[in-house]
């Protein structure tokens, strides 16, 4: 079992561009989170789905974060146009049942 | 404010010692979870106590829970400078289907 897979690790990019992040959750598991963490502000969630579906993006800051799970093994988190304040590392977690939570690496987004 | 709040935001042992962490949080739970977190990774499941137990194992780890006090507590027995790392305690309460994460305590193990 290769976990949950994310891509980029490391993002870099100029303010006003738009940026994409990866996750494939593990097989099996139906319910797929994306976190965003920093030293101010801690773990935050941003938005979750069950079965593909979204169910809560009240985590999400602004309109300009939009979040896609369009099959049971694939999801994007879209950060359009970026700021320097998206600078933290964004996770994606999946679940499947009444267990924890399996995370993945990370991406490190660093807006300049 | 955070479901769980973990106590103390910071502990410094030296190896061989035990380490404990505190875990408060404010509404009726299912179960609660801890994780692990080494810098710069994601984090870990360490285990997960449903709200009807009260006391769980699992290698050098002993998490329990007091419903009554609205607790939990993560005990590592003889520590290791491998265990240094950030553990966070998660709830996941009624039907909403998520967890939520407390601020985390960062552990240091002095070699």
């Amino acid at each position: 079992d290769a976990g949950v897979i994310q891509s980029p690790r490391h993002e870099v990019t100029e303010m006003g561009q738009e940026v994409t992040l990866r996750c494939k959750p593990i097989s099996g598991h139906n319910s797929l989170f994306w976190y965003r963490q920093t030293m101010m502000r801690g773990l935050e969630l941003l938005i979750y789905f069950n079965n593909n579906v979204p169910i809560d993006d009240s985590g999400m800051p602004e309109d300009r974060f939009s979040a896609k799970m369009p099959n049971a093994s694939f999801s994007t988190l879209k950060i359009q146009p970026s700021e320097p304040r998206d600078s933290a590392v964004y996770f994606c977690a999946s679940k499947g049942g009444y267990k924890g939570y399996t995370f993945g690496s990370g991406t490190r987004l660093t807006v300049v | 404010s955070q479901q769980g709040e973990e106590d103390p935001q910071a502990l410094s042992i030296q190896e061989g010692e035990n380490a404990t962490m505190n875990c408060s949080y404010k509404t009726s739970i299912n179960n609660l979870q801890w994780y692990r977190q080494n810098s710069g990774r994601g984090l870990v499941h360490l285990i997960l106590i449903r709200s009807n137990e009260r006391e769980k194992h699992s290698g050098r780890l002993r998490v329990t829970l007091d419903t009554s006090k609205k607790s939990s507590s993560l005990l590592i027995t003889a520590s290791r400078a491998a265990d240094t790392a950030s553990y966070f305690c998660a709830t996941d309460e009624g039907n909403a289907g998520k967890s939520t994460f407390g601020d985390g305590t960062t552990l240091t193990v002095k070699p």
